[in-house]
């Protein structure tokens, strides 16, 4: 069935520093692939999605490329804050109306 | 301003006491569904609803158990809590379903402890 493989956290950053966590997927066709945020003590937001082949989704500094060759769909900022802690997840929707979700990966930066 | 309400944001119950969380929206959104997430593990659909239509994921227990009497208001019952009912309980909304192209909005989540 579809999945998401997400890298294990946490990731931890100084403030400024390029960030990368890594999100694969395994469905058929093409699922559209988003990521969400969750800050402490709140729910899940939407991050960023992308819907095609190709596209790249982006939102406050946070850039996601959907790569079918890869099967991947990896999240990127390219300078972090302090405020950029958070657990972030990757998900996929594929003909379900459902989300799938990876594990999360937590990331804390420090001043 | 909170879209998606839940209640109480940390519930304690004994094992085998029945419980219910709730979770409200001022959204209008017709679908609501609630999602069970243990520590370390991905979010796990439990179940959906679309407008009044009731959705089962097939491998939910029947143990867990829901209601919508209106638009506005879901709630998630757990008939018998054991020990491997301790989670965070997220309820999300969704104006029309097809996650594809409406996102979702989520609630604080409800962290349950079974003792």
């Amino acid at each position: 069935g579809d999945s998401v493989t997400q890298m294990e956290g946490p990731v931890t950053l100084s403030e400024e520093a390029f960030l990368t966590i890594n999100c694969t997927y395994t469905a058929t066709g093409y699922p559209s692939l988003f990521w969400y945020v969750q800050y402490p003590g709140e729910g899940l937001q939407l991050l960023l999605k992308a819907t095609k082949a190709d596209d790249k989704g982006s939102n406050k500094g946070f850039e996601a490329t959907y790569r079918k060759e890869t099967t991947s769909f990896h999240l990127e900022k390219g300078s972090v804050q302090v405020s950029d802690s958070a657990v972030y997840f990757c998900a996929l929707e594929h003909n379900t109306d459902k989300l799938i979700f990876g594990t999360g990966t937590r990331l804390q930066v420090f001043p | 301003d909170a879209m998606v309400i839940q209640n109480p944001r940390y519930q304690v119950t004994q094992f085998g006491k029945p419980v219910t969380l709730s979770c409200s929206q001022t959204l209008n959104h017709n679908v609501m569904y609630w999602y069970q997430q243990k520590s370390s593990q991905a979010p796990k659909l439990l179940f959906h609803y679309y407008d009044k239509d009731f959705n089962n994921e097939a491998d939910t227990p029947d143990n867990f158990q829901s209601r919508r009497p209106n638009t506005s208001f879901c709630f998630l019952d757990i008939r018998s809590p054991g020990l491997g009912d301790a989670a965070m309980y997220l309820c999300a909304t969704s104006r029309t379903g097809g996650a594809g192209n409406e996102k979702l909005f989520f609630g604080s989540g409800t962290q349950l402890s079974v003792l």
